[in-house]
């Protein structure tokens, strides 16, 4: 069976900052990896995913994550964030060929002015 | 395109009286899913939906949870009787055929039992 776990619970940053969210995944196959993001009293969005091909992978709103397969590892990055970034993101793994995913326990990402 | 509809948004209940919640999937997807995300934690798969056939419920407690799809569209799930640890969100998700396609997230219904 596959699992995630979210390094961090919460990361508070102030405007502009880079920040990391830090996901390690396990499965003993091949996997999709994805990352959701919750804004407050809504429903989980799908920010960005990695099927296979290029390890990085881009979303529209300037995150970034590299699946890096040594390491077990699907990091989710942006160089400089907005206070509108503030949001509950959750990685997932899911088996090839399937997008149900199992999902992390969300890291909170607080942006400060 | 209209996203996936749940109602109601907010509901608060005692212990031992039921709830039922109503999900509307985006139209034309085949596929619904229910997820229970328990504060603090992420989203868990309850049951699985591919037209009005149930997929997997391996994850729903039978004993208290029940859910339909009556003519593989609407949904609701139903909890009865409730219990304190049953408060969560309850997320509906549907995609467009199977499990090898992207899932939409409803707002989710956010349940107090008290």
């Amino acid at each position: 069976a596959q699992s995630v776990t979210q390094l961090d619970s919460q990361v508070p940053v102030f405007e502009e900052a880079p920040v990391e969210l830090r996901c390690n995944y396990s499965s003993s196959v091949s996997v999709y990896l994805f990352w959701y993001v919750q804004y407050p009293n809504q429903g989980l969005q799908l920010l960005l995913k990695y099927l296979s091909g290029s390890t990085l992978v881009e979303s529209i709103n300037g995150f970034d994550a590299e699946f890096n397969k040594s390491q077990t590892s699907f990091h989710l990055r942006k160089p400089s964030v907005h206070i509108s970034d503030t949001a509950e993101y959750f990685c997932a793994v899911s088996l090839r060929g399937s997008y149900i995913p199992t999902f992390g326990r969300g890291t909170s990402l607080i942006v400060h002015p | 395109e209209a996203g996936v509809a749940q109602s109601p948004r907010y509901k608060i209940i005692e212990k031992r009286q039921s709830v039922a919640f109503w999900c509307n999937p985006i139209s034309g997807h085949a596929t619904l899913y229910w997820y229970q995300q328990i504060l603090g934690q992420g989203p868990k798969l309850l049951i699985q939906f591919q037209n009005n056939g149930v997929v997997d419920d391996s994850q729903l407690p039978k004993d208290r949870f029940s859910a339909e799809r009556l003519k593989g569209v609407d949904s609701t799930l139903k909890i009865q009787p409730a219990k304190l640890e049953d408060s969560a969100v309850y997320l509906c998700a549907s995609s467009l055929a199977g499990i090898d396609y992207e899932q939409y997230f409803g707002p989710g219904t956010r349940l107090t039992v008290t």
